[in-house]
């Protein structure tokens, strides 16, 4: 099964750029980096996703590696509503694995 | 658009019962997943329908079982419930199988 390994936790400081990385060494050609982050009593929600080129959106940038094997989610300056255990995962897999995301602090 | 429901949003069991959540997903969305959420253990994998046909399954025991409508509506059951099925069940739908993924807000089951 494709799998993703991303870090326990990380910190923050508000207004802060914010760098969460995610490798997936075993991903396929046709596997999209996708991720998505939960709130607290929430369900996640979506936050980016892609192939092969970085993207950007209102939320976050994704910079992907040239070899696909690692990609990073970057929050240009962190708030304190984007405290949440961010998910990095493969999609299409036979299985949507999540694991177990990067708990992201936020500090005033 | 309507976003992504589940039904009930708290359940209480006793072990050795058998329950069942729904979930209705956006209009147009035909794939439906399922998730296992506990404390330290992340969201698992359960299941995923396409189109009325079961189109993945994750490592869980055959007590967990699903199914899809035609109107794409999914449910999900857990027979002879026990204490370690206690979790927050979500449901996930997408229009295709390389589409983003839209939440619900999760059935809370405890099992007693």
């Amino acid at each position: 099964d494709a799998k993703t390994t991303q870090p326990n936790s990380m910190e923050s400081n508000e207004e802060e750029p914010v760098h969460l990385p995610c490798n997936h060494s075993t991903i396929s050609g046709t596997d999209y980096i996708h991720w998505y982050r939960q709130l607290p009593s929430q369900g996640p929600e979506y936050v980016i996703h892609g192939l092969t080129s970085n993207v950007n959106n209102r939320m976050a940038s994704l910079a992907i590696a040239e070899d696909r094997k690692s990609s990073t989610l970057i929050l240009h300056r962190a708030t304190l509503r984007d405290a949440a255990v961010y998910y990095c995962i493969l999609v299409p897999t036979d299985k949507l694995i999540f694991g177990t995301g990067t708990r992201l602090q936020v500090f005033p | 658009k309507a976003g992504v429901t589940q039904t009930p949003r708290y359940l209480i069991k006793t072990r050795g019962q058998q329950v069942t959540l729904s979930c209705s997903p956006i209009s147009g969305h035909r794939s439906v997943s399922w998730y296992q959420q506990t404390p330290g253990q992340g969201l698992q994998f359960l299941f995923e329908y396409f189109s009325e046909t079961q189109r993945n399954k994750g490592n869980f025991p055959g007590r967990f079982s699903g199914r899809q409508f035609s109107n794409s509506r999914s449910e999900m059951n857990v027979s002879t419930l026990e204490l370690g099925d206690s979790a927050l069940y979500l449901c996930a739908t997408r229009d295709s199988p390389n589409e983003k993924l839209f939440f619900g807000s999760g059935t809370q089951l405890s099992v007693l």
